[in-house]
């Protein structure tokens, strides 16, 4: 079944503890893209990458690092986790860049306490 | 990349059409309109995207004006699973690929 697999489903961690939230996608699509959503914020993207080893900022990248070494995987990273990115993490990916409908993940909600 | 202004929410009664309206006054020529929906805190899922041309599947219609400012996407009969959060975004063909989603609209679909 072609999907966008993300792990874990929920996480709890502590403030400076690094974690790593995985993407895979099975479709073998070019671009993924992560996206956090917030209350009242809608989804707000974070890190994007149109291929292998190319990745770039979305409107908020601060906190969080991505990798794109193999083409199904993206993960994120966050180094250093903060209370402020408690929040619920997408993970999106298409087979191209603009005629392409994205397929999403079915989330991570991550708390930092 | 053109940005887009969606009501926060709109009531359709269940069996009705609902129209659901969005605004990209400052789309370019080479950019999609693209619809997704969200229920509840699922992942969104994609509904319908085109350019120029009014498109059909079997989820939806969108309809595009011909100065492309803004569109509708049309959900003919709707359900009560249809309730969710609707999302209208643009992607262009060039440039950045940072997508911005906004708010969109909670449609209600009420019994």
């Amino acid at each position: 079944e072609a999907q966008v697999t993300q792990n874990p489903r929920y996480l709890i961690t502590v403030t400076g503890k690094k974690l790593t939230v995985t993407c895979s996608q099975n479709m073998n699509h070019e671009y993924m893209s992560w996206y956090r959503q917030d209350p009242g914020l809608g989804l707000r993207q974070i890190y994007y990458s149109m291929n292998v080893e190319v990745t770039d900022k979305g409107d908020v990248p601060e906190g969080y690092k991505v990798s794109r070494k193999e083409k199904r995987n993206f993960p994120l990273i966050l180094e250093s986790p903060s209370p402020n990115q408690t929040s619920l993490y997408f993970c999106a990916s298409s087979l191209g860049i603009y005629n392409s409908p994205l397929h999403f993940g079915n989330g991570t909600r991550l708390t930092v306490t | 990349d053109a940005k887009t202004t969606q009501p926060p929410s709109m009531d359709c009664a269940e069996g009705r059409a609902a129209n659901l309206p969005c605004n990209h006054s400052t789309i370019s020529g080479n950019e999609y309109v693209y619809w997704y929906r969200q229920i509840h805190s699922q992942g969104p899922q994609y509904i319908i995207h085109g350019l120029k041309n009014n498109e059909t599947n079997e989820m939806a219609s969108l309809i595009i004006t011909e100065d492309r400012k803004s569109s509708t996407l049309i959900l003919p009969h709707a359900t009560l699973r249809d309730t969710a959060v609707y999302y209208c975004i643009v992607r262009s063909q060039g440039g950045s690929e940072k997508l911005v989603f906004g708010k969109g609209t909670k449609l209600t679909v009420n019994p």
